[in-house]
């Protein structure tokens, strides 16, 4: 079944380490977004790609990191720089403006 | 820019009883709308979308939504909802041109009592 896989489902991370988290998609999708969940604050996106090796920043990109090397990978990586990271991360992709964001099952990150 | 208010943070309600979720945006060109449910601890699935033609749209689990143009308006109802439907609901635009980055509304927390 085509998808979205997000890795892991929960991670614990200390203070002052970074982190990565995984997101692989089958779709054959172009587009893929990292949002970042906080109660009662909805999703905010952090980065975005449209292209493979092209990536451009969201609303809250400080303290995070993205890759897009493969179409079918966008990893984020949580830097020491960013002050509050715990949070649920969710990643998405879209093929075109007309479909519908598909999602992953997200990860939820808490500092320690 | 485009925007997203999801006018209720949270709405309680008995079941069997009809809901209406209310979701307003703001868009300076035409924009594509679509409702998405998560359950906890998951990611977000489509419910129902409106891209064109007829504003009222019919999606799963007996839910629809009617865009309203004038009135910058797509909100989500249910004749009769059940425990089940106890979730986060988020409207969600895209534009018809330019970037297509979906923005999200800040949700709302549907609380289904027996």
């Amino acid at each position: 079944d085509g998808g979205i896989t997000q890795s892991p489902k929960y991670l614990f991370r200390k203070e002052g380490q970074n982190v990565t988290l995984s997101c692989e998609q089958n779709l054959n999708h172009d587009a893929m977004y990292w949002y970042r969940q906080d109660p009662g604050q909805g999703l905010r996106l952090i980065y975005y790609s449209q292209i493979v090796n092209d990536f451009q920043k969201g609303d809250i990109a400080e303290g995070y990191s993205v890759s897009r090397e493969k179409k079918e990978s966008f990893p984020l990586t949580v830097t020491s720089a960013q002050k509050n990271p715990t949070a649920f991360y969710l990643c998405a992709s879209t093929v075109d403006r007309v479909t519908e964001a598909f999602f992953g099952q997200g990860t939820r990150l808490t500092v320690v | 820019a485009q925007s997203v208010t999801q006018l209720d943070s949270q709405v309680p309600v008995f079941e069997e009883a009809p809901v209406e979720l209310r979701c307003n945006y703001s868009s300076s060109v035409s924009v594509y709308l679509f409702w998405y449910v998560q359950y906890p601890n998951q990611g977000l699935q489509l419910l129902l979308k409106y891209l064109s033609g007829s504003t009222l749209v019919k999606g799963i689990n007996g839910f629809e939504a009617e865009f309203n143009k004038s009135q910058t308006s797509f909100h989500l109802r249910k004749p009769s909802v059940h425990i089940s439907d106890t979730a986060e609901y988020f409207c969600a635009v895209s534009l018809t041109g330019g970037s297509y980055i979906p923005t999200f509304g800040r949700g709302t927390s549907l609380i289904v009592h027996p």
